[in-house]
């Protein structure tokens, strides 16, 4: 039962241009999304995240979009950089009693960008 | 910045050995999780650990895994008799003070089984 979907294994842009990675979600009790990027070998590492009550959130070169009617989310970088290449995971979670709860990942997207 | 430390960083162990994995979460945290990921696939959720008692575990959390918080800074996870496919690469994580949903996690532990 995959809850959270990458359909795109990799992606690979142009140094400069801007990198769209893509994620589906099935649950509707998801109200919290998150993106990790992940180098092999090491953890996954936070990068931006988003509320169910946004449709969007930016920090810097990263922006998120949330469109929940679609269950779609997205995870746009502009300027990408070859630094950037890494497998980029969406996670989701369902917040419950305002405590902690589990992060229910995809199944990563590998981007590679080309100098 | 607060971090989750893992070790040992890879080990290699027979078929049928015990493992321990070993996790020192951020301080001062009562939520630990434990994930793995098999090569190539996508990270996986084990167990949560909620005030020194398992709070959710997975279907893949079966009786052969056990989790511990041995000294109170220590989080273990324990596999009893290893099987070819635990091989893969175990994560230990916990959330950074104030973050309820963000989860910081550790650089893994890689488990081969053999």
């Amino acid at each position: 039962d995959q809850q959270v979907k990458q359909n795109s294994p990799s992606l690979s842009v142009q140094e400069g241009r801007i990198s769209i990675l893509n994620c589906d979600y099935t649950n509707s009790m998801f109200d919290y999304f998150l993106w990790y990027k992940k180098y092999p070998a090491e953890g996954p590492t936070f990068l931006i995240s988003i509320s169910s009550i946004k449709d969007k959130n930016e920090d810097g070169r990263f922006t998120v979009f949330l469109n929940k009617s679609a269950k779609h989310l997205s995870l746009h970088i502009v300027p990408s950089q070859p630094g950037d290449s890494a497998v980029y995971f969406c996670a989701a979670s369902e917040t419950y009693g305002g405590a902690t709860n589990k992060l229910i990942f995809g199944t990563g997207t590998l981007l590679a960008v080309q100098p | 910045e607060p971090e989750v430390t893992q070790t040992p960083s890879h080990q290699v162990t027979q078929m049928g050995q015990e493992v321990i994995l070993r996790c020192v979460p951020i301080s001062n945290h009562l939520y630990f999780y434990w994930y793995r990921q098999i090569l190539g696939q996508k990270v996986e959720f084990l167990v949560s650990f909620y005030n020194n008692e398992i709070s959710e575990k997975s279907e893949i959390f079966d009786d052969q895994f056990s989790v511990e918080r041995p000294d109170g800074s220590n989080f273990t996870l324990k596999i009893r008799s290893t099987k070819l496919e635990d091989s893969a690469m175990y994560f230990c994580a916990s959330p950074p003070p104030g973050g309820a949903n963000v989860l910081t996690f550790g650089a893994g532990s890689r488990l081969t089984v053999l």
